[in-house]
């Protein structure tokens, strides 16, 4: 039990284009999902938090327009960076909530993303 | 500001023998905490988790809180290849957030 998928797993996208990354929990109801990113040899750093039907809390330093989170439903949230840069190249993640008794979170298998 | 400290290592382990993974954290008020492993290239998959004071044991894994000293271990029992990854200690905040240790990198060795 508590599986997070996320597709796609890897893309590679031109300068400019939008790119949406989707956020499954397959076998439970997701209290919050949350999305981050990773650096090569860096620490995780927690981009948004997401609830269903709510605007997503965004951490400092993260745009909003530019990261645009969708939380359709209970078990799926949506990140889109759009107008992609080089820089946004990174592996993204998400976690879902399995809440009840001690609230923890469940990985998806993240997204690696190439900007050229 | 909540804080979770790790030694970023690397810890070398030989194979078999016991591995000792150690995590502080600075609020005093904090419940619950997390261990997580992650291997180079892969998203973090938990490992376990502790809320009381004392040793949980699952498998070949003992975590360890001492809340009076505020520091959270992670205990790898016969060690295996396998085991080398970044372990990752976290505190659980508001709203489900976690604060997130910045990770003990574990080799084993053969």
């Amino acid at each position: 039990g508590a599986v997070v998928s996320q597709h796609p797993s890897r893309v590679i996208c031109k300068s400019g284009t939008s790119v949406k990354i989707e956020c499954r929990s397959l076998d439970f109801q997701a209290t919050t999902m949350f999305w981050y990113r990773q650096f090569p040899k860096q620490s995780l750093m927690l981009m948004a938090t997401s609830n269903e039907g709510s605007k997503a809390t965004y951490e400092q330093g993260v745009e909003k327009d530019k990261f645009l989170i969708n939380h359709a439903s209970l078990t799926l949230s949506t990140l889109t960076v759009t107008s992609a840069h080089p820089e946004d190249s990174s592996f993204y993640i998400c976690s879902a909530t399995l809440a009840g008794g001690v609230e923890t979170q469940y990985f998806g298998p993240g997204t690696r993303l190439l900007v050229l | 500001q909540k804080e979770v400290e790790q030694n970023s290592g690397p810890l070398s382990v030989p194979e078999g023998a016991i591995a000792s993974l150690n995590c502080t954290y600075s609020d005093r008020g904090s419940q619950s905490f997390f261990w997580y492993r992650q291997y180079s290239g892969k998203s973090p998959e938990l490992i376990m988790f502790i809320y009381s004071n004392g040793d949980k044991e699952d498998g070949r894994f003992t975590a360890q809180l001492n809340k009076a000293s505020q520091y959270v271990s992670l205990l790898i029992r016969d060690s295996q290849p396998s085991d080398s990854a970044t372990y990752l200690c976290a505190d659980l905040y508001s709203n489900y957030q976690l604060i997130w240790g910045a990770g003990t990198k574990l080799i084993i060795k053969p």
